[in-house]
Protein backbone atom coordinates (compact mmCIF):
# COMPACT_ATOMS: atom_id res chain seq x y z
CA UNK A 1 0.00 0.00 0.00
CA UNK A 2 0.82 3.77 -0.09
CA UNK A 3 2.65 5.19 3.30
CA UNK A 4 3.14 8.11 4.32
CA UNK A 5 5.70 8.73 7.20
CA UNK A 6 5.40 11.96 9.61
CA UNK A 7 7.94 12.74 12.09
CA UNK A 8 7.97 13.64 14.77
CA UNK A 9 4.63 12.94 16.13
CA UNK A 10 5.01 15.11 19.40
CA UNK A 11 7.25 18.37 19.50
CA UNK A 12 6.96 21.08 22.22
CA UNK A 13 8.79 24.53 21.49
CA UNK A 14 9.48 27.37 23.08
CA UNK A 15 7.97 30.81 21.95
CA UNK A 16 10.25 32.18 19.09
CA UNK A 17 11.91 28.86 18.23
CA UNK A 18 11.32 26.87 14.75
CA UNK A 19 10.78 23.58 14.11
CA UNK A 20 10.71 21.26 11.25
CA UNK A 21 8.68 18.38 10.95
CA UNK A 22 8.95 15.83 7.62
CA UNK A 23 7.05 14.01 5.59
CA UNK A 24 8.07 11.01 3.31
CA UNK A 25 6.24 9.15 1.07
CA UNK A 26 7.98 5.14 1.65
CA UNK A 27 7.05 3.12 -1.28
CA UNK A 28 5.54 5.82 -3.71
CA UNK A 29 6.59 9.00 -5.55
CA UNK A 30 4.48 12.07 -4.62
CA UNK A 31 5.06 15.19 -7.02
CA UNK A 32 2.22 16.72 -4.65
CA UNK A 33 1.98 16.49 -0.96
CA UNK A 34 -0.39 18.49 1.03
CA UNK A 35 -0.33 19.96 4.25
CA UNK A 36 -2.93 20.61 6.69
CA UNK A 37 -3.65 22.17 10.29
CA UNK A 38 -6.13 20.68 12.37
CA UNK A 39 -7.55 22.45 15.31
CA UNK A 40 -8.96 20.53 18.73
CA UNK A 41 -12.59 19.32 18.01
CA UNK A 42 -12.20 21.02 14.07
CA UNK A 43 -11.94 19.79 10.38
CA UNK A 44 -8.84 19.24 8.56
CA UNK A 45 -7.78 22.94 7.13
CA UNK A 46 -5.71 22.63 4.04
CA UNK A 47 -2.64 25.50 4.67
CA UNK A 48 -0.45 24.88 1.88
CA UNK A 49 0.36 22.32 -1.85
CA UNK A 50 3.96 20.99 -1.84
CA UNK A 51 5.31 20.77 -5.25
CA UNK A 52 8.68 19.14 -5.93
CA UNK A 53 11.13 21.08 -7.59
CA UNK A 54 8.71 24.03 -7.23
CA UNK A 55 7.43 27.07 -4.94
CA UNK A 56 4.67 25.87 -2.61
CA UNK A 57 1.32 27.21 -3.07
CA UNK A 58 -0.37 28.53 -0.16
CA UNK A 59 -3.84 29.05 0.65
CA UNK A 60 -5.22 32.04 1.64
CA UNK A 61 -4.83 33.42 5.29
CA UNK A 62 -2.01 31.27 5.06
CA UNK A 63 1.53 33.25 5.79
CA UNK A 64 4.15 31.83 3.73
CA UNK A 65 6.97 33.20 5.07
CA UNK A 66 5.89 31.83 8.40
CA UNK A 67 4.97 28.13 7.28
CA UNK A 68 7.85 27.05 4.99
CA UNK A 69 7.54 23.86 2.76
CA UNK A 70 10.05 22.43 0.83
CA UNK A 71 9.34 19.89 -1.35
CA UNK A 72 13.67 19.24 -2.39
CA UNK A 73 12.74 15.24 -3.96
CA UNK A 74 9.85 13.04 -4.77
CA UNK A 75 9.33 11.61 -1.26
CA UNK A 76 10.29 13.94 1.01
CA UNK A 77 8.53 17.38 2.09
CA UNK A 78 9.16 19.33 5.17
CA UNK A 79 7.90 21.90 6.76
CA UNK A 80 8.97 24.72 9.00
CA UNK A 81 7.16 26.88 11.57
CA UNK A 82 9.35 29.68 12.01
CA UNK A 83 8.72 31.87 15.20
CA UNK A 84 5.92 29.61 16.86
CA UNK A 85 3.96 31.01 18.89
CA UNK A 86 1.13 29.38 21.06
CA UNK A 87 -1.89 30.31 18.80
CA UNK A 88 0.65 27.65 16.09
CA UNK A 89 0.18 24.69 18.75
CA UNK A 90 -2.27 22.53 16.64
CA UNK A 91 -1.98 19.46 14.72
CA UNK A 92 -0.45 19.07 11.65
CA UNK A 93 -0.41 16.21 9.03
CA UNK A 94 0.45 15.79 5.38
CA UNK A 95 -0.88 13.99 2.96
CA UNK A 96 -0.24 12.45 -0.33
CA UNK A 97 -1.87 10.25 -3.04
CA UNK A 98 0.81 8.03 -5.55
CA UNK A 99 -0.52 8.95 -9.00
CA UNK A 100 2.40 6.95 -10.53
CA UNK A 101 0.13 4.17 -10.16
CA UNK A 102 -2.34 4.97 -12.37
CA UNK A 103 -5.78 6.63 -12.00
CA UNK A 104 -5.47 6.15 -7.98
CA UNK A 105 -7.66 8.78 -6.84
CA UNK A 106 -6.79 7.56 -2.79
CA UNK A 107 -4.74 9.96 -0.64
CA UNK A 108 -2.71 8.75 2.47
CA UNK A 109 -1.95 10.74 5.43
CA UNK A 110 0.62 10.82 7.73
CA UNK A 111 0.26 10.46 11.28
CA UNK A 112 0.25 13.93 12.42
CA UNK A 113 2.37 15.98 14.14
CA UNK A 114 0.98 17.13 18.00
CA UNK A 115 3.28 20.84 18.40
CA UNK A 116 2.89 22.79 21.60
CA UNK A 117 4.16 25.66 21.58
CA UNK A 118 4.81 27.29 25.10
CA UNK B 1 -12.93 27.44 -4.43
CA UNK B 2 -14.86 24.14 -3.24
CA UNK B 3 -17.08 24.47 -0.01
CA UNK B 4 -18.33 21.25 1.89
CA UNK B 5 -21.08 21.14 4.38
CA UNK B 6 -21.59 18.54 6.33
CA UNK B 7 -24.67 16.76 9.01
CA UNK B 8 -25.09 16.82 11.30
CA UNK B 9 -22.31 17.41 13.52
CA UNK B 10 -22.71 15.51 16.29
CA UNK B 11 -24.55 11.82 16.01
CA UNK B 12 -25.56 9.17 18.67
CA UNK B 13 -26.79 6.04 17.19
CA UNK B 14 -27.81 2.86 18.99
CA UNK B 15 -25.76 -0.34 18.54
CA UNK B 16 -27.17 -2.44 16.07
CA UNK B 17 -29.25 0.79 14.51
CA UNK B 18 -27.77 2.69 11.08
CA UNK B 19 -26.32 5.91 10.86
CA UNK B 20 -26.30 8.32 8.03
CA UNK B 21 -24.17 11.52 7.32
CA UNK B 22 -24.78 13.78 4.80
CA UNK B 23 -22.62 15.81 3.10
CA UNK B 24 -22.65 18.93 0.21
CA UNK B 25 -20.69 20.39 -2.04
CA UNK B 26 -20.49 23.17 -4.24
CA UNK B 27 -18.11 22.60 -7.39
CA UNK B 28 -19.94 20.41 -9.75
CA UNK B 29 -16.52 19.84 -11.48
CA UNK B 30 -15.15 17.87 -8.38
CA UNK B 31 -15.03 14.26 -8.77
CA UNK B 32 -14.24 12.03 -6.12
CA UNK B 33 -15.64 12.00 -2.85
CA UNK B 34 -13.61 10.14 0.21
CA UNK B 35 -15.13 9.63 3.75
CA UNK B 36 -12.59 9.61 6.46
CA UNK B 37 -13.13 8.04 10.00
CA UNK B 38 -10.71 9.89 12.39
CA UNK B 39 -9.81 8.56 16.16
CA UNK B 40 -8.66 11.01 18.85
CA UNK B 41 -5.29 12.01 17.81
CA UNK B 42 -4.93 9.77 15.13
CA UNK B 43 -4.53 10.33 11.20
CA UNK B 44 -7.55 9.92 9.12
CA UNK B 45 -8.13 6.76 7.90
CA UNK B 46 -10.20 5.90 4.31
CA UNK B 47 -13.19 4.22 5.08
CA UNK B 48 -14.74 4.12 1.64
CA UNK B 49 -14.36 6.65 -1.37
CA UNK B 50 -16.99 7.22 -4.65
CA UNK B 51 -15.82 8.80 -8.07
CA UNK B 52 -18.15 10.91 -9.91
CA UNK B 53 -19.47 8.08 -12.51
CA UNK B 54 -20.87 6.07 -10.07
CA UNK B 55 -24.48 6.53 -7.96
CA UNK B 56 -23.26 3.98 -5.13
CA UNK B 57 -20.70 2.04 -3.45
CA UNK B 58 -20.84 -0.68 -0.64
CA UNK B 59 -18.05 -2.63 1.21
CA UNK B 60 -19.74 -4.78 4.05
CA UNK B 61 -21.59 -2.92 6.66
CA UNK B 62 -20.36 1.18 4.75
CA UNK B 63 -21.73 2.40 1.87
CA UNK B 64 -21.90 5.54 0.11
CA UNK B 65 -24.40 7.28 -2.34
CA UNK B 66 -23.88 10.22 -4.63
CA UNK B 67 -26.32 12.44 -6.40
CA UNK B 68 -24.50 14.92 -8.87
CA UNK B 69 -27.32 17.16 -9.97
CA UNK B 70 -27.92 17.57 -5.91
CA UNK B 71 -24.60 17.89 -5.31
CA UNK B 72 -24.61 15.90 -2.39
CA UNK B 73 -23.66 12.73 -1.44
CA UNK B 74 -24.39 10.56 2.09
CA UNK B 75 -22.53 7.30 4.18
CA UNK B 76 -24.05 5.04 5.59
CA UNK B 77 -23.55 2.38 8.11
CA UNK B 78 -25.66 -0.72 9.08
CA UNK B 79 -25.62 -2.48 11.95
CA UNK B 80 -23.64 -0.38 13.83
CA UNK B 81 -20.85 -1.13 16.71
CA UNK B 82 -19.17 0.12 19.07
CA UNK B 83 -15.66 0.54 17.68
CA UNK B 84 -17.64 2.59 14.78
CA UNK B 85 -17.40 5.67 17.44
CA UNK B 86 -15.24 7.84 15.93
CA UNK B 87 -15.12 11.54 13.83
CA UNK B 88 -15.97 10.84 10.07
CA UNK B 89 -15.25 13.44 7.69
CA UNK B 90 -16.31 13.53 4.32
CA UNK B 91 -14.55 15.56 1.72
CA UNK B 92 -14.25 16.68 -2.23
CA UNK B 93 -11.75 16.66 -4.39
CA UNK B 94 -10.97 19.56 -6.58
CA UNK B 95 -11.03 18.09 -10.34
CA UNK B 96 -8.53 21.04 -11.77
CA UNK B 97 -5.59 21.22 -8.48
CA UNK B 98 -6.06 17.94 -6.64
CA UNK B 99 -7.35 19.86 -3.76
CA UNK B 100 -9.47 17.75 -1.16
CA UNK B 101 -11.91 19.79 0.89
CA UNK B 102 -12.73 18.58 3.91
CA UNK B 103 -16.52 18.97 5.75
CA UNK B 104 -16.83 19.60 9.10
CA UNK B 105 -16.76 16.10 11.21
CA UNK B 106 -19.60 14.72 12.56
CA UNK B 107 -18.88 12.86 15.68
CA UNK B 108 -20.65 9.35 15.88
CA UNK B 109 -20.78 7.86 18.61
CA UNK B 110 -22.59 4.36 19.06
CA UNK B 111 -24.55 3.57 22.08
CA UNK B 112 -24.26 -0.02 23.53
Amino acid sequence: GAVVSQHPSRVICKSGTSVKIECRSLDFQATTMFWYRQFPKQSLMLMATSNEGSKATYEQGVEKDKFLINHASLTLSTLTVTSAHPEDSSFYICSASPWDRGANYGYTFGSGTRLTVV
Amino acid sequence: GENVEQHPSTLSVQEGDSAVIKCTYSDSASNYFPWYKQELGKRPQLIIDIRSNVGEKKDQRIAVTLNKTAKHFSLHITETQPEDSAVYFCAARDFGNEKLTFGTGTRLTIIP
